[in-house]
């Protein structure tokens, strides 16, 4: 059982906007550690999203966006693409158990 | 361009052993921690273990802790996942994974290779 919560899914028409939520803890995000985000199309490997909370690897879009406050960050997509249609997944580490820890993962869905 | 190929997936009886592999190329592996993590069928992702770039520093998921142990060899840019008292749990798909340097994000990613506990 995973230590960071998102969203099974979210859905929307292309073009609209999307937010996947990470809630965590104080033991994870809540004492600072960095949230990263990637992006898993179906049948390939996980590909680095956002690092750093809000900083996107060169190549991707800036469609994409990450936020963190709190003990929670967020991931939102702008004008939704069929290509975004994927699978997302948090990222941080957690003090309590000396481990990283993935979010349980969100599946986004173009209307 | 950085590569990250993983190899010695396969059928194994629970209880079995398995050694995974890694091979890197494309960046300077001894400058890296490096990490395995996996994915059960239709799950989400679990990471595994990861090492300093010297071997002085492992750390495991509690699941695989006393049963995996990650090793490198950077003569030969190659990161290693020894499995044993295998489970069906452990049945997933273990990718290795380039670290990012104090921030803990997996900049690169292979493939993977499957692992399946079976009789």
């Amino acid at each position: 059982q995973s230590v960071l919560t998102q969203p099974p899914s979210v859905s929307g028409a292309p073009g609209q906007r999307v937010t996947i939520s990470c809630t965590g803890s104080s033991s994870n995000i809540g004492a600072g550690y960095d949230v990263h985000w990637y992006q898993q199309l179906p049948g390939t490997a996980p590909k680095l999203l956002i690092y750093f909370n809000t900083n996107r690897p060169s190549g991707v879009p800036d469609r994409f966006s990450g936020s963190k406050s709190g003990t929670s960050a967020s991931l939102a997509i702008t004008g939704l693409q069929a290509e975004d249609e994927a699978d997302y997944y948090c990222q941080s580490y957690d003090s309590n158990l000396s481990a990283y820890v993935f979010g349980t993962g969100t599946k986004v869905t173009v209307l | 361009e950085v590569q990250l190929v993983e190899s010695g997936g396969g059928l194994v009886q629970p209880g079995g052993s398995l050694r995974l592999s890694c091979a890197a190329s494309g960046f300077s592996f001894s400058s890296y921690w490096m990490s395995w993590v996996r994915q059960a069928p239709g799950e989400g992702l679990e990471w595994v273990a990861n090492i300093k770039q010297d071997e002085s520093e492992k750390y495991y998921v509690d699941s695989v802790k006393g049963r995996f142990t990650i090793s490198r060899d950077n003569a030969k840019n190659s990161l290693y996942l020894q499995m044993h008292s295998l489970r069906a749990e452990d049945t997933a798909v273990y990718y290795c994974a380039r670290e990012r340097p104090i921030h803990g994000d997996l900049i690169n990613w292979g493939r993977g290779t499957l692992v399946t506990v079976s009789s």
